[in-house]
């Protein structure tokens, strides 16, 4: 129980381009969801915490209109790099809390996804 | 906010010793405190967790202590073996669900 899953593991693109990465909740609902940001040999930074149906909020720093993050329902939560740069190649990784396992405050993560932008 | 800080960076035992690794935080208000392994390139997987009524959790080789007043917690891994060789992050709830990381841990696992 509580699998995360992730899509898509690898994507390469071009600068200026936008990326939308999805995060499923395979087997419960996720009441809400958290995206991360991981540099390499470095911790999890979180960037945004998303609640199903309503706005995500951001983490200080992080700018919202670049990272598009949208929680339509209790099972998926995508979030959107818009007009992609170098700097935002890095290591995305989602988790979720919500109705499995023996906490609810229990966050389980996916696979994460590697951006690389050219 | 929440400030969490954990040490050692990095860690190396010999195949069978124990490990030990440990986070301080910073709100006292926190109290739920897992522990996270993630080897490289893979998702981070909860591998003990404590709340903050107790003092003590074992789960076979695995065991986390909270001293509360002092705001610090430890992971202990004995008998270690080479699988266990892997970067070890600590987490504080802070917030509703939100977590704070430390830094990490790489621990190696000599054979």
């Amino acid at each position: 129980g509580a699998v995360v899953s992730q899509h898509p593991s690898r994507v390469i693109c071009k600068s200026g381009t936008s990326v939308k990465i999805e995060c499923r909740s395979l087997d419960f609902q996720a009441t809400t969801m958290f995206w991360y940001r991981q540099f390499p040999k470095k911790s999890l930074m979180l960037m945004a915490t998303s609640n199903e149906g309503s706005k995500a909020t951001y983490e200080q720093g992080v700018e919202k209109d670049k990272f598009l993050i949208n929680h339509a329902s209790l099972t998926l939560s995508t979030l959107t790099v818009t007009s992609a740069h170098p700097e935002d190649s890095s290591f995305y990784i989602c988790s979720a809390t919500g109705t499995s396992g023996s906490s609810t405050d229990t966050q389980y993560f996916g696979p994460g996804t590697r951006l690389t932008v050219l | 906010g929440e400030n969490v800080e954990q040490h050692p960076s990095t860690l190396s035992v010999q195949e069978g010793d124990s490990a030990v690794i440990k986070c301080t935080y910073s709100d006292s208000a926190s109290n739920y405190f897992p522990w996270y392994k993630q080897e490289l390139g893979k998702r981070p997987q909860l591998i003990i967790d404590i709340r903050s009524n107790v003092g003590e959790k074992k789960d076979q080789r695995i065991a986390v202590t909270l001293n509360k007043t002092a705001k610090h917690f430890s992971l202990h891994i004995t008998e270690t073996q080479p699988e266990d060789s892997a970067v070890y992050f600590c987490a504080a709830e802070s917030g509703t669900y939100k977590y704070i990381f430390g830094t990490g841990t790489r621990l190696k696992v000599l054979a």
